[in-house]
């Protein structure tokens, strides 16, 4: 299958500082990147959309200027948690997928990078 | 939005048994796709199954698109099939059940 890379794993960072968390599609061209995250013991909750060139499209109740997404290339996407605070503390995922005739094809996602704010 | 069930929630199997997981499905949904989520929380495609059945060595997945349902089969289950399994619909956007924890122990 597809390989969806995501960086880094973990990350730990003091409250109040921004942190950076990037997810590529090696082998393959990505137009739609999701970001998930995802609480211990629970599903996958959908944070935002992201369409190459496009603004990301959010889910209720994130809010956009703390997480801000970026989809800047077919292969890139990035994820920044501004202003972290320990409540943000969590398992970011992201997945990737392309089109293939005007239909969504099979979603491939990254390793996760499990975020500590203290 | 669209309602995703995943049952049995927990489900625990001496190796060697078979089991299955469903996941049910409020509305239409434009692909279907299963999971396995490692101890490490990568998630592993499992199979991309809008419809119809396909198989992968002991593990086996029907989709009943008309009826809102897929199905997970496991085989002689091995201590490795631990870890939870989820289902993930899209009707839009992707929505995933709450999972199902397996523990097979030897």
């Amino acid at each position: 299958g597809a390989v969806v890379s995501q960086h880094p794993s973990w990350v730990i960072c003091k409250s109040g500082t921004s942190v950076k968390i990037e997810c590529r599609s090696l082998d393959f061209q990505a137009t739609t990147m999701f970001w998930y995250r995802q609480f211990p013991k629970q599903s996958l909750m959908l944070m935002a959309t992201s369409n190459e060139g496009s603004k990301a499209t959010y889910e209720q109740g994130v809010e956009k200027d703390k997480f801000l997404i970026n989809h800047a290339s077919l292969t890139l996407s990035t994820l920044t948690v501004t202003s972290a605070h320990p409540e943000d503390s969590s398992f970011y995922i992201c997945s990737a997928r392309t089109t293939f005739g005007g239909a969504n094809t099979e979603a491939f996602f990254g390793q996760g990078t499990r975020l500590t704010v203290v | 939005g669209i309602q995703v069930e995943q049952s049995p929630p927990d489900l625990i199997l001496q190796e060697g048994a078979n089991s299955t997981l469903r996941c049910n499905f409020s509305d239409s949904v434009n692909n279907l796709q299963w999971f396995h989520q490692n101890p490490w929380g990568q998630l592993i495609n499992l199979f991309y199954i809008p419809s119809g059945t396909k198989q992968n060595g002991r593990l086996s997945a029907t989709t009943v698109a008309t009826e809102r349902y897929s199905l997970l089969y496991i085989s002689s289950s091995q201590t490795t099939d631990s870890g939870v399994y989820f289902c993930a619909v899209d009707a839009g956007k992707s929505t995933f059940g709450d999972g199902t924890t397996l523990t097979v122990k030897p």
